[in-house]
């Protein structure tokens, strides 16, 4: 049983630029949440999403940010219009469930804007 | 919102000492409480989940006990390792929707 996965482990983009981020997570796991880590600091909330629904996205950007889940395939982070505040590490999370459930964390997505 | 606080931000020990740190949180409206392990450049791994006031967890030497009324839990290293060096992260969840909300940390650094 794979892991949750991330990809590209590593991205960089110019400002302006359109980033993808991709998670996949651990089979089984419909519920799904992305973290960021800026420099320096720890890991922030970001969005909480199960199968083809935003549950909370509380701790995202209001703009230029946004998250889905499809009902096949990973899910997706997209960050439009990159600015040089955006570089920071993404990481993924699955779980089985939530709440009193573990979450099983992917290896990251570290993003530099340049 | 759960605010979760962690102390103390950092910590060194000598290799054999033992050592504990200390996760708070409102203990009004609790749901659960997660201990994860976060090495430099990994991703953070699941230590213990726990819900029950008065709850303790053990892997290997390290424990964790719970104290849901007045919103604490302590994690404790038993005989501190050089591996044992990690950023050691609480989490807590909320009732009703459980967004989990992490603290920001306690970076343990053994020294040999």
């Amino acid at each position: 049983n794979a892991g949750v996965m991330q990809n590209p482990r590593h991205l960089v983009r110019r400002r302006g630029q359109e980033a993808r981020l991709r998670c996949s997570p651990m089979k089984g796991h419909s519920h799904v949440y992305w973290y960021r880590q800026l420099p320096e600091e720890g890991l922030k909330f970001m969005v909480y999403l199960q199968k083809e629904n935003i549950i909370d996205e509380s701790g995202m950007p209001k703009e230029r940010f946004s998250a889905e889940f499809p009902k096949e395939g990973p899910s997706i982070l997209r960050i439009q219009q990159v600015v040089r505040g955006d570089s920071a590490a993404y990481f993924c999370a699955s779980s089985e469930w939530t709440g009193s459930y573990e979450q099983y964390f992917g290896p990251g997505t570290r993003l530099t804007v340049t | 919102i759960l605010n979760v606080e962690q102390s103390p931000q950092s910590l060194h020990v000598q290799e054999g000492d033992s050592t504990n740190f200390t996760c708070s949180f409102p203990s009004s409206n609790f749901y659960a409480l997660h201990w994860y392990r976060w090495e430099t450049a990994k991703s953070p791994e699941a230590l213990f989940v726990m819900t029950l006031n008065g709850d303790e967890k053990k892997k290997g030497r390290i424990s964790a006990t719970l104290n849901t009324k007045e919103g604490y839990s302590y994690l404790y290293i038993k005989g501190s390792q050089p591996e044992d060096s990690a950023t050691y992260l609480c989490a807590g969840t909320s009732g009703g929707y459980q967004k989990v909300t992490f603290g920001t940390g306690t970076k343990l650094q053994v020294i040999p």
